[in-house]
C-alpha cells in the first residue's frame, strides 16, 4: 500500500490567516491526488482533485498543489465555514489511501 | 440531483457477515461513466478504502480486506452491496458509498454513512 502522511495533525488559526496542509506519499503517484473536507457527523466533501484542479463549486480560496511525493492544500484567507479536518487520498494505485487527517481549529 | 443512501442492519454480532446497500437517486448506476465504491471511517484507523464496482461487475478491493470483502452492483434497482464476512469489533465503522468518476478518478459523491457496530 502507498502510505499517505499529513502535517500537521492539528492547526490552530484565525479567521483570515493563510492556511497550508502537507501531504507526502510513500512512493512517488504523480498528480493523483485528492482534498477533502469532513465536518463532523457528515460525509467528506471533496474540493481538490488531480492535486490542483479545483471541483465545482468550491471556492477559489482553496488550492491544491504539487507532484510525485509532496503535496500542499493552501486555503489562502480562512473563513469560519472552513473549520473542519482535512484529508488527502492516492489513487495511483488501485488500492486507495487516505491521509490521516489535519484538524483546522479556531485558535 | 445524485444521492446516495446507505442502508443495513446498525449492529452485527462477531463472526457474522455485514451487509450494507447503496441505493442511487438522481441517475443511472449502469451509465458506465463511474465506479461505485465503499469507504469507511473508524476511530481507529481514520478513512479506509474497501473495494469499488464498476458496471461491468469488475471490482478492486483493499487488499488487507480482499479475502472478507465482496462487492455487488443489482443495476436493475439502480443499486450496489457490500458483504463484509467474519467482522469483529474492529470492523465497527461509519460505512459510507460513493460514486468515482472513471475518467478523472475523483470521488465526487459520498452517502451520508451508517454507523455499523460489531458488538455481542
Amino acid at each position: 500500500d502507498i502510505q499517505m502522511t499529513q502535517s500537521p495533525s492539528t492547526l490552530s488559526a484565525s479567521v483570515g490567516d493563510r492556511v497550508t496542509i502537507t501531504c507526502r506519499a510513500s512512493q512517488s503517484i504523480t498528480n493523483c491526488l485528492a482534498w477533502y473536507q469532513q465536518k463532523p457527523g457528515k460525509a467528506p466533501k471533496l474540493l481538490i482533485y488531480k492535486a490542483s484542479s479545483l471541483e465545482s463549486g468550491v471556492p477559489s480560496r482553496f488550492s491544491g498543489s504539487g507532484s510525485g511525493t509532496e503535496f500542499t492544500l493552501t486555503i489562502s484567507s480562512l473563513q469560519p465555514d472552513d473549520f473542519a479536518t482535512y484529508y488527502c487520498q492516492q489513487y495511483a494505485s488501485y488500492s486507495r489511501t487516505f491521509g490521516q487527517g489535519t484538524k483546522v481549529e479556531i485558535k | 440531483q445524485v444521492q446516495l443512501q446507505e442502508s443495513g442492519p446498525g449492529l452485527e454480532k462477531p463472526s457474522q457477515t455485514l451487509s450494507l446497500t447503496c441505493t442511487l437517486s438522481g441517475g443511472s448506476i449502469s451509465g458506465g461513466r463511474y465506479y461505485w465504491s465503499w469507504i469507511r471511517q473508524s476511530a481507529g484507523k481514520g478513512l479506509e478504502w474497501i473495494g469499488r464496482i464498476y458496471t461491468s461487475g469488475s471490482t478492486n478491493y483493499n487488499p488487507s480486506l480482499k479475502s472478507r470483502v465482496t462487492i455487488s452492483v443489482d443495476t436493475s434497482n439502480n443499486q450496489f452491496s457490500l458483504k463484509l464476512s467474519s467482522v469483529t469489533a474492529a470492523d465497527t465503522a461509519v460505512y459510507y458509498c460513493a460514486r468515482e468518476e472513471v475518467a478523472t478518478d475523483k470521488v465526487d459523491y459520498w452517502g451520508q454513512g451508517t454507523l455499523v457496530t460489531v458488538s455481542s
